[in-house]
C-alpha cells in the first residue's frame, strides 16, 4: 500500500504522560500536514511542512506539542505532559506542491485517548 | 483569510432521491475547493475538486459539484442517494500556490443519513 500510514491507530494514555505519533506520507509527496479532529467536528489544522521546513504553525499547538520531519519524509508529533482535551484523532495528510497538485491524502488517523 | 460554512449539520435522504449538499466559502484568494467524504472508522477520501478549471465538476460515486463564483457556493449533489453514501461531508477550501497559508480549511461537516 503506497498511501498514507500512521502509527499507532490508537493510544490510550494516563493524564500527564507524553506520546509521540508518527506519520509516513506519500513517498514523492513533498507537503505533510497534521491535523487534529474531535467528536463531531471537521479536522483542525495544526501544522504543516514542506519538505523538512515546518511551514506554519496553529494556535492549537500549544508550547506542549512539536513536530518534526527531520528528513523530509516521515513525521512525528509528540504532545507532553498529555491532557484530556488532547482526546481526539490525529490525522495526517501528504500532498504534492505545486499548481493545481493541492489535492491532500489522509492517513487513517491515529485515535488518542487520555485517561 | 479562507473559510467555508456547511449550511447544514445533518441531511436525511430516502434511497433513490437526490442529494444536495451545501457549502458556501470565503476566501480573498481564486480558492481551490474540494469534498471529502469520511466514512465511519475510515479515512478521509477525496470527492472531488475544483481548481479553476470548469466550474462543473464531476467526482467519484457519482457526485457533482458546481463551483458558482457570484454566490460563493459550492454545493454538493448527487441525482440519486444509495445506502452506502451514508457518511460524514466535508467542504474544503485551500489557497493555490500557497498563498500565505499552506493549510486546507475544513468546513464542520454534513452528516449524510439515507433511509431505506
Amino acid at each position: 500500500d503506497t498511501g498514507v500510514s500512521q502509527d499507532p491507530r490508537h493510544k490510550i494514555t494516563k493524564r500527564g504522560q507524553n506520546v509521540t505519533f508518527r506519520c509516513d506520507p506519500i513517498s514523492e509527496h513533498n507537503r505533510l500536514y497534521w491535523y487534529r479532529q474531535t467528536l463531531g467536528q471537521g479536522p483542525e489544522f495544526l501544522t504543516y511542512f514542506q519538505n523538512e521546513a515546518q511551514l506554519e504553525k496553529s494556535r492549537l499547538l500549544s508550547d506542549r506539542f512539536s513536530a518534526e520531519r527531520p528528513k523530509g519524509s516521515f513525521s512525528t508529533l509528540e504532545i507532553q505532559r498529555t491532557e484530556q482535551g488532547d482526546s481526539a484523532m490525529y490525522l495526517c495528510a501528504s500532498s504534492l506542491e505545486g499548481i493545481g497538485n493541492t489535492e491532500a491524502f489522509f492517513g487513517q488517523g491515529t485515535r488518542l485517548t487520555v485517561v | 483569510a479562507q473559510s467555508v460554512t456547511q449550511l447544514d449539520s445533518h441531511v436525511s435522504v430516502s434511497e433513490g432521491t437526490p442529494v444536495l449538499l451545501r457549502c458556501n466559502y470565503s476566501s480573498s484568494y481564486s480558492p481551490s475547493l474540494f469534498w471529502y467524504v469520511q466514512h465511519p472508522n475510515k479515512g478521509l477520501q477525496l470527492l472531488l475538486k475544483y481548481t479553476s478549471a470548469a466550474t462543473l465538476v464531476k467526482g467519484i460515486n457519482g457526485f457533482e459539484a458546481e463551483f458558482k463564483k457570484s454566490e460563493t457556493s459550492f454545493h454538493l449533489t448527487k441525482p440519486s442517494a444509495h445506502m452506502s453514501d451514508a457518511a460524514e461531508y466535508f467542504c474544503v477550501v485551500s489557497a493555490p500556490y500557497g498563498g500565505s497559508q499552506g493549510n486546507l480549511i475544513f468546513g464542520k461537516g454534513t452528516k449524510l443519513s439515507v433511509k431505506p
